[in-house]
């Protein structure tokens, strides 16, 4: 079965420190990958998706980056970051349908950032 | 106008209240919709999908209107577990089937 890993759990940083969340997905070959974002009381935002390794694609410009090292794994990163990017992070994965719409997305556990 | 557009909430229900949630979106073009369930501080799960037909799973009901571009999630005989933020979500065509999140409704079951 396939499983989906995000750490950490919750992570504070202060405002201009880097940032590196990374999540990895087990039990499954070429997935597309998601980054989302959800501040608080709001809808999730996408931030990045990739459909594989190196390819990245990015919804809104921030400043927050993504790499895809690896097949099964996507790095969510800030070389500064801003009190603005406070939020719940989550990354997703769903399997590549070359059909276009079996859609339903697989969340990881999240990432609750407090930039202090 | 948001993509997509849902009432937050929340709704303060009773056990065994039967409560209705809606949705709208934006984009006709929209392919695919869900509805999400999320815990306060939790990862969204799939609660289920929803065709043109209407499908059921249990206490809960799904409806689409295509023309009304309007997505419904009744749930009968609410238990105090169902206490989450629903959200709704759809699937716009385009280089790699973009999924659009609402902000989500809030319900509350109380004793």
């Amino acid at each position: 079965s396939q499983t989906i890993h995000q750490w950490p759990a919750t992570l504070v940083q202060p405002v201009g420190s880097p940032l590196s969340l990374e999540c990895t997905v087990e039990g499954t070959s070429n997935p597309n990958l998601y980054w989302y974002r959800q501040a608080a009381g709001r809808g999730l935002q996408l931030l990045f998706y990739s459909v594989g390794i190196g390819q990245i694609s990015s919804e809104v410009p921030q400043n927050l980056s993504a790499s895809r090292p690896q097949d099964r794994q996507f790095i969510l990163s800030s070389k500064k970051l801003l009190l603005s990017d406070s939020g719940f992070y989550l990354c997703a994965w769903k399997p590549r349908d070359k059909r276009g719409f079996n859609e339903k997305l697989f969340f990881g556990s999240g990432t609750q950032l407090s930039v202090l | 106008r948001k993509e997509v557009e849902q009432d937050p909430g929340p709704f303060n229900v009773p056990e065994g209240a039967t409560v209705a949630f809606n949705c709208t979106y934006s984009n006709s073009a929209s392919q695919s919709f869900f509805w999400y369930r999320q815990d306060c501080r939790k990862e969204p799960k799939l609660l289920m999908s929803v065709y043109s037909s209407g499908n059921e799973d249990g206490r809960f009901t799904a409806q689409l209107n295509r023309a009304s571009q309007y997505i419904s999630l009744l749930i009968r005989d609410s238990k105090l577990s169902d206490s989450a933020t629903y959200l709704c979500v759809v699937t716009v065509s385009g280089g790699y089937n973009k999924l659009i999140f609402g902000a989500g409704t809030r319900l509350a079951v109380h004793p």
